[in-house]
């Protein structure tokens, strides 16, 4: 089964700061990437399908980028309200499998 | 407004079984595939299983194969999962979760989940 590695775990930055989270496959899996979001206390949110396409609502300093392997979430502006828990998922094929999470907060 | 609302969690005993429901409402529920996530306390998510709109495809992740059947009604909007063998790394707030049209196998609407306690 492919395997989903996110780095990092957790990272702690600055309001304004540009925030980028990697997610790493260990086969290819074309664009067929997820990210979530999750707020402490609340469920998961879809903010980006296709590796790169914002869902709709998703603020636009959220972007997602990479193909094949390689995975990048950037957030070009942090925010407060985006302290949270993102995860990346594969949906090529099953196991329909998540990454083990990067925590953000704020500095 | 989309809805899915887990019911069904609870204690359960090593080795016994639990059946959740998740009731679905405010979207053409036989249109959508439906999943079941799972997640630990403290933990990450872990995607469980998958089942199609016509039921036609299921998949299970390897750590609940053979245990879990998940299956629905779209007669009732009902999505379930039976959970068989219980054992205690079982435990999480299992969630019932929309599969996203645009790209199957994503999830876009989740459920507040029902917490599954396994232990003597």
């Amino acid at each position: 089964d492919i395997q989903m590695t996110q780095s990092p775990s957790s990272l702690s930055a600055s309001v304004g700061d540009r925030v980028t989270i990697t997610c790493r496959a260990s086969q290819g899996i074309s664009n067929y990437l997820a990210w979530y979001q999750q707020k402490p206390g609340k469920v998961p949110e879809l903010l980006i399908y296709g590796a790169s396409t914002l869902q709709s609502g998703v603020p636009s300093r959220f972007s997602g980028s990479g193909s094949g392997t390689d995975f990048t979430l950037t957030i070009s502006s942090l925010q407060p309200e985006d302290v949270a828990t993102y995860y990346c998922q594969k949906y090529n094929n099953a196991p329909l499998t998540f990454g083990g999470g990067t925590k953000v907060q704020i500095k | 407004e989309v809805q899915v609302v887990e019911s069904g969690g609870g204690l359960a005993q090593p080795g016994g079984s639990l059946r959740l429901s998740c009731a679905a409402s405010g979207f053409t529920f036989s249109s959508y595939s439906m999943n079941w996530v799972r997640q630990a306390p403290g933990k990450g998510l872990e995607w469980v299983s998958y089942i199609s709109s016509s039921s036609s495809t299921i998949y299970y992740a390897d750590s609940v194969k053979g245990r879990f059947t998940i299956s629905r009604d779209n007669a009732k909007n009902s999505l379930y999962l039976q959970m068989n063998s219980l054992r205690a790394e079982d435990t999480a707030v299992y969630f019932c979760a929309r599969g996203f049209r645009a790209a199957a196998g994503a999830v876009d609407y989740w459920g507040q989940g029902t917490l599954v306690a396994v232990s003597s």
